[in-house]
């Protein structure tokens, strides 16, 4: 059972670069979400997907854009890295309906712009 | 924003020895969640508390909630050294399947 898959594991960005980071899940969840994880901080959720078609900002979207391609896959997007980026970003996934569902996390992606 | 507070940020025990790590929030909640993380992973999912429960248990995980105070607290009794990982409490909110996360805990356990 795969859960949660992020792609790539690791990057390393110039400023100014473009990226997008993929999310896939196989657990048939409505929604799906992007957080970043810095040093002391926590999670912070910068956009989730509460179901296919549908998309919304979080705490931190700024210098962020996402796509909800299908169900399966979420995708998060840097159009112009910054060295402020530079974070491990996990995506997760739940199911959207009863108000008890925990979320299943992917392993990170860490990425580090210059 | 950032409802869940952990508190101690880090601890350090000997391997059976019992863990106790607390969390506050500041509103209202519809179930507090705790997870554990483990050095280079994930996020993995622990234990869900419902707002109108005081005290779950789930193996050697205890947890309790109180509204009154906007509190929670994991208990991980006999620890072992496999229990070596940050734990993050989560709030949600009603009306929504967002998370709040809190800074983590991070706990080791000597052999």
């Amino acid at each position: 059972n795969a859960g949660v898959t992020q792609t790539p594991k690791f990057q390393v960005l110039k400023t100014g670069q473009s990226m997008t980071l993929q999310c896939a899940q196989d657990m048939n969840h409505n929604s799906m979400y992007w957080y970043r994880q810095d040093p002391g901080m926590g999670l912070r959720l910068i956009y989730y997907s509460a179901s296919e078609g549908t998309t919304d900002k979080g705490e931190v979207p700024n210098g962020y854009n996402v796509s909800r391609l299908n169900k399966r896959e979420f995708s998060l997007r840097l159009e112009s890295a910054a060295p402020s980026q530079t974070s491990v970003y996990f995506c997760a996934s739940s199911e959207l309906t009863g108000d008890y569902q925990p979320q299943h996390f992917g392993d990170g992606t860490r990425l580090s712009i210059l | 924003s950032q409802q869940g507070e952990e508190d101690p940020q880090a601890l350090s025990i000997q391997e059976g020895e019992n863990a106790t790590m607390n969390c506050s929030y500041k509103t209202s909640i519809n179930n507090l969640q705790w997870y554990r993380q483990n050095s280079g992973r994930g996020l993995v999912h622990l234990i869900l508390i419902r707002s109108n429960e005081r005290e779950k248990h789930s193996g050697r995980l205890r947890v309790t909630l109180d509204t009154s105070k906007k509190s929670s607290s994991l208990l991980i009794t006999a620890s072992r050294a496999a229990d070596t990982a940050s734990y993050f409490c989560a709030a949600r909110d009603y009306g929504n399947n967002r998370l709040a996360f809190g800074k983590g805990n991070q706990v080791v356990v000597i052999p």
